[in-house]
């Protein structure tokens, strides 16, 4: 079955600070995708990034990275030199390969604080 | 548009008053996704479209609740008889609706907050 773990219901700190986001997924596929969502308060929530599993080189955005390891079945999300602005609740998914089923972890709140 | 558009934004009903969410998906996005996202809680799926074919009503709660969609465009969630514990926000996304195509992604609108009193 399809799973997707964000152990880290909310997470505090100071501006400027790196953070890292888990995201560990569970499937019997052998092709998926896997995607990060951020919500701000505004509550719409923005499209990060999609990685297919055939592909685990790393990417990097800017301030944010991610880290995509099939050994451990992770797909975390670092965000360095927090800022403000990066406070929101983040959402990690899954969705396997010839199905249209998104599954969503329950998200992580950031808090990045002045 | 550009986007996903809602509305409304915000519905505030009366316990047993029925309502009606509307969503526009992208132009051009054949798959559309509805979800329920209660305060602090992650997103419950409640029904997928995808084109002319017949819907995924898996994750509607109760019968209730039901959703419709003209061909490959506006999709509207109805919520008869509204109870308190409605009061979530619903969020609609769509995608491409290439579901084995790596390119596949939801993009979501900015969703409507409904307050049932």
């Amino acid at each position: 079955a399809q799973k997707v773990t964000q152990v880290q219901t909310e997470i505090s700190v100071v501006e400027k600070e790196d953070v890292t986001l888990d995201c560990v997924y569970e499937t019997r596929d052998t092709t998926y995708y896997l995607f990060w969502y951020k919500q701000p308060p505004s509550g719409e929530l923005v499209f990060l990034i999609r990685r297919n599993s055939f592909d685990e080189q790393n990417e990097i955005s800017g301030r944010y990275s991610w880290n995509f390891q099939k050994s451990t079945s992770s797909f975390n999300f670092t965000i360095t030199a927090s800022q403000v602005v990066d406070s929101a609740v983040y959402f990690c998914a899954l969705r396997d390969s010839g199905t249209y089923k998104y599954i969503f972890g329950t998200g992580t709140r950031l808090k990045v604080l002045a | 548009g550009a986007g996903v558009s809602q509305s409304p934004s915000n519905k505030v009903t009366e316990k047993g008053k029925d309502v009606e969410l509307r969503c526009d998906p992208i132009s051009g996005h054949t798959a559309l996704y509805w979800y329920r996202q209660r305060l602090g809680q992650g997103l419950e799926f409640l029904i997928y479209f995808q084109g002319n074919s017949a819907p995924d009503k898996s994750g509607l709660p109760s019968d209730r609740f039901s959703a419709e969609r003209t061909g490959e465009s506006v999709s509207t969630l109805t919520i008869q008889r509204t109870q308190q514990e409605d009061s979530a926000v619903y969020l609609c996304a769509s995608s491409l609706g290439l579901a084995g195509a790596p390119t596949d992604t939801q993009y979501f609108g900015p969703g409507t907050r409904l307050t049932v009193l």
